[in-house]
């Protein structure tokens, strides 16, 4: 089965721009990258999801190489309510996978 | 717009007690629904889905089940709960196909003492 990976934790100070990238070297063809974000004691929220390229919306990036093997998640200009975790998820059936431990997101006055 | 109801938001139960965890959606038909477990600080694991009524499928082996008695219903049961039973509970829902965004409703805490 495909397997994401992403850095446990990450620093950030408000106003700043944060990328934080997932490695899947095992993507499948029929696979979409999808990035949720949650915060304590709620269900996770979809942000964004792409199959290559670029992807843009009105809350964040996504970038796609080329060999798809992995993706980085952009949020502009984070402020403290984006304090969160943030996960990385391979979607390609119905089956879906393990969402993984995320990366935890804390942004600093 | 779609809506994903499940509740109770927490509960706390005794060993060897049973489950019953009741997810709805609205506003949406043919979804496909899920059941995750969540432990502190760690990521989410698929328990159940179903692409439609009475159709389960089980990812782990465990002390749970699921149903689906109508569309948009989607239960979590246990007989008998376990000590280990305990974690957040997340019940999502996505439209029919392969690679559509799950929505997620705002889970159960579930205590077993």
């Amino acid at each position: 089965l495909a397997k994401t990976t992403q850095p446990i934790s990450m620093d950030s100070y408000e106003g700043q721009e944060v990328n934080i990238t997932c490695s899947h070297n095992n993507i499948a063809t029929n696979d979409y990258i999808t990035w949720y974000q949650q915060f304590p004691s709620q269900g996770p929220r979809f942000i964004i999801q792409g199959y290559k390229t670029k992807v843009t919306n009105e809350v964040a990036s996504l970038f796609i190489p080329a060999d798809r093997k992995s993706s980085t998640l952009s949020l502009p200009r984070v402020s403290l309510s984006d304090t969160a975790v943030y996960y990385c998820l391979l979607q390609g059936s119905a089956r879906q996978l393990t969402f993984g431990s995320g990366t935890q997101l804390t942004v600093l006055p | 717009s779609q809506t994903i109801h499940q509740w109770p938001a927490t509960l706390v139960q005794p060993v060897g007690s049973p489950l019953s965890l009741e997810c709805t959606v609205e506003g949406t038909s043919n979804p496909n629904l899920y059941w995750y477990r969540q432990a502190a600080g760690r990521g989410l694991q698929l328990l159940f889905y179903s692409v439609g009524i009475g159709q389960i499928s089980s990812e782990v082996p465990q002390n749970l089940s699921a149903s689906r008695p109508q569309d948009r219903q989607f239960i979590l049961s246990s007989k008998k709960l376990l000590l280990s039973d305990s974690g957040f509970y997340l019940c999502a829902w996505s439209p029919r196909g392969n690679n559509q965004p799950q929505h997620f409703g705002d889970g159960t805490r579930l205590s077993i003492l």
